[in-house]
């Protein structure tokens, strides 16, 4: 089941701030961000864990909420190097011991001077 | 640079042809997952291998394939090859099984058919 982002795309001034959300419909046991520039492989960038545990990046901060089984990614003073696709991935149980990772369509952040 | 590599960097092959791109994943890492990427479609997850074993299975169609050697580097095998099969195709890797850990994604192997 594909996670659901939003926005789709946003257009935001050197030193703005965005959010983007992620919402799935099964109960989840982690949430990982991804960011892809133009023609580049995705590049982690954080990994929220069931129980409040983070993993990652420093100026990059976001929340994981279980109960809702949403997630969102705070981009706070946002430089040009934040520009490029965002992906959310979450992770469920799909039996048998293992866990799939299932990313959203992407939101597609640029950023300009 | 993740450590994971992928050949060929491009692929340009016709309709009904078959193809097999590669993967070696980061020194250690014992998890590889296979991707593909469309334009309007984001990454779509195709399968994951453990330690030469298949452990999950996403989107895959049956004309697709893939393995996991010894030495722990990955084929996948696309058959029958349509034009919608143009895309980019990842290749991640990851140190254990669980999806606790972050992916480390190759540069990826464009194909293009025509």
């Amino acid at each position: 089941q594909q996670p659901v982002q939003s926005p789709q795309a946003v257009i935001l001034r050197e030193g703005e701030d965005a959010v983007i959300n992620c919402s799935s419909s099964k109960a989840l046991y982690s949430v990982h961000w991804y960011r892809q520039k133009h023609g580049e492989a995705p590049v982690f960038l954080m990994i929220l864990l069931k129980g409040g545990e983070q993993k990652g990046h420093e100026k990059i901060s976001a929340s994981f909420n279980e109960k809702k089984q949403q997630s969102s990614l705070y981009l706070t003073a946002s430089q040009l190097s934040y520009s490029g696709t965002y992906f959310c991935g979450t992770v469920y149980y799909s039996g048998a011991g293992s866990y799939q990772l299932t990313f959203g369509k992407g939101t597609k952040l640029s950023v300009i001077p | 640079d993740s450590g994971v590599t992928q050949t060929p960097k491009h692929l340009i092959t016709a309709t009904g042809q078959r193809v097999t791109l590669r993967c070696s994943p980061r020194s250690g890492d014992l998890s590889v997952y296979w991707y593909q990427q469309s334009l309007d479609q984001g990454l779509q997850f195709l399968i994951q291998y453990y330690n030469g074993e298949e452990r999950a299975k996403g989107n895959i169609l049956e004309r697709f394939s893939a393995q996991q050697f010894p030495d722990l580097h990955s084929e996948l095998n696309l058959s029958s090859l349509e034009l919608g099969d143009s895309a980019l195709y990842f290749c991640a890797s990851s140190p254990g099984l669980s999806n606790y850990n972050e992916q480390f994604f190759g540069p990826g192997t464009r194909l293009t058919v025509l």
